[in-house]
């Protein structure tokens, strides 16, 4: 079974802190993504990546940076914190798109920014 | 923008019958049509794909995909109270590096 693991279930950060959110894989997968998932938008793509150290910007990636230094890590960075950003984070894995292309996740991780 | 449009629901059907859960996206060039299930307090999982024209069916649910009128669709039959759920839509769009465009979901509640 694929497994995607997320550092925290529940976090509770101050505004201005830096927040690191932790995703790793036990597949292999070449592809990693970071969501944040709020009611009534929906999933929303902040950053992927397609290799080690390499990435590329979603559809919302300000105030967002990401890093990747090993294949099965896949790290969100809050560089200052906002209330703004209070929300579920979501972290994903998936092989090369096909077809059948599918996007593994993991359990989430619920930020509350004060 | 890319664009995947859902209607927000809920969607409320009685246990046995038919759910129809619908789905339309903006770009033509899309290649692959994804559906996931994500129970409240969860995170999303597959439960079916499709992309060539017509009907996919696997178990209870079928997946319909019409590309001339950019119209996805998904059935559940004989509907479960454990089938009560968001499902989410994604559309795996051309020349994007397997970026998924996800609608932002229909909440199906099943009632006894």
């Amino acid at each position: 079974d694929v497994k995607v693991t997320q550092s925290s279930r529940y976090l509770v950060k101050r505004t201005g802190e830096k927040v690191f959110l932790e995703c790793v894989q036990d597949m292999d997968h070449e592809n990693m993504f970071w969501y944040r998932q709020d009611p009534g938008l929906g999933l929303r793509l902040i950053y992927f990546s397609y290799d080690v150290k390499m990435k590329e910007k979603g559809d919302i990636p300000e105030g967002y940076s990401v890093s990747r230094e090993k294949k099965e890590r896949f790290s969100l960075i809050l560089e200052s914190a906002s209330t703004n950003q209070t929300s579920m984070y979501l972290c994903a894995s998936s092989t090369p798109g096909t077809v059948a292309y599918e996007q593994y996740f993991g359990p989430g991780t619920r930020l509350t920014v004060t | 923008q890319k664009e995947v449009e859902q209607n927000s629901g809920p969607l409320s059907v009685p246990e046995g019958a038919i759910a129809s859960l619908n789905c339309t996206y903006s770009d033509r060039g899309s290649q692959s049509f994804f559906w996931y299930r994500q129970y409240s307090g969860k995170s999303p999982e597959l439960i079916m794909f499709i992309y060539s024209n017509g009907d996919k069916e696997d178990g209870r649910f079928t997946a319909q995909l019409n590309k001339a009128s950019q119209y996805v669709s998904l059935l559940i039959r004989d509907s479960q109270p454990s089938d009560s759920a968001t499902y989410l839509c994604a559309v795996l769009n051309t020349g994007t590096a397997s970026k998924l465009t996800f609608g932002t979901g229909t909440r199906l509640q099943v009632t006894l």
